[in-house]
């Protein structure tokens, strides 16, 4: 089955500062890959996703980055604020789209 | 916002109690899905269902059941609670591929965190 990794497990930065999160997969055939946001006491939301037609796709101070070659992706989060802590996870779909696997979370802080 | 509600919010019980956690959406989304995080952060698929009479085993071996008897509803049970079950439960559910539009996106209940003492 897919698997997915993600790094860095934990990452802390200033406010202002960039934060880069970066995933692998390893099913050639997955073409979704989503990224979501856990707030605490909260589940997961969609925040930005990418489908493998596409190199990049960009909302706000988020930004997603899709090497279907190497089979990575990064999530890109610019002048960041402390309202962007949180855990972020990445995923991907297999299995021709009937499944997901998610990466293992990564705890973003911004410090003021 | 996502219209999937899970119950209760909380709670805690004692050692050999029945429960059931509940999960409805309102989006008529055919799958669902239940996930066991624990304080690790990871989430580990535990259930899901393709549609009304369908339930599978996820990737996390569990000693809880779900049923799938109305596509609006995904209820979990354990039988027999232990302290091992301590774990936070998201519920979530998502379009099939192909139905077009925000295909394949999960969207996730807030969760019950549950504690067996």
């Amino acid at each position: 089955g897919e698997n997915v990794e993600q790094h860095p497990s934990t990452l802390s930065v200033q406010e202002g500062d960039s934060a880069v999160i970066k995933c692998t997969y390893s099913d050639s055939a997955s073409n979704y890959f989503p990224w979501y946001k856990q707030e605490l006491g909260k589940g997961p939301q969609l925040i930005i996703d990418i489908r493998s037609n596409v190199g990049e796709k960009k909302d706000q101070r988020i930004a997603v980055t899709l090497n279907k070659t190497a089979k990575h992706f990064s999530l890109h989060i610019t002048e960041t604020q402390p309202e962007d802590s949180a855990v972020y996870f990445c995923a991907s779909n297999y299995n021709y789209g009937q499944n997901f696997v998610f990466g293992p979370g990564t705890r973003l802080s911004v410090l003021p | 916002e996502a219209d999937i509600y899970q119950t209760p919010r909380y709670l805690v019980i004692g050692t050999g109690k029945k429960i059931t956690l509940e999960c409805s959406q309102t989006m008529g989304h055919d799958k669902m899905y239940w996930y066991q995080q624990d304080p690790g952060m990871e989430l580990h698929l535990i259930h899901y269902s393709y549609g009304v009479n369908s339930t599978e085993k996820g990737d996390l071996s569990s000693e809880s059941t779900v049923s799938r008897i109305r596509t609006e509803h995904f209820p979990l049970t354990l039988e027999s609670a232990r302290p091992s079950h301590t774990s936070q439960y998201l519920c979530a559910s998502s379009n099939s591929p192909g139905a077009g539009g925000l295909r394949g996106i999960q969207y996730f209940g807030a969760g019950t965190r549950l504690s067996v003492l």
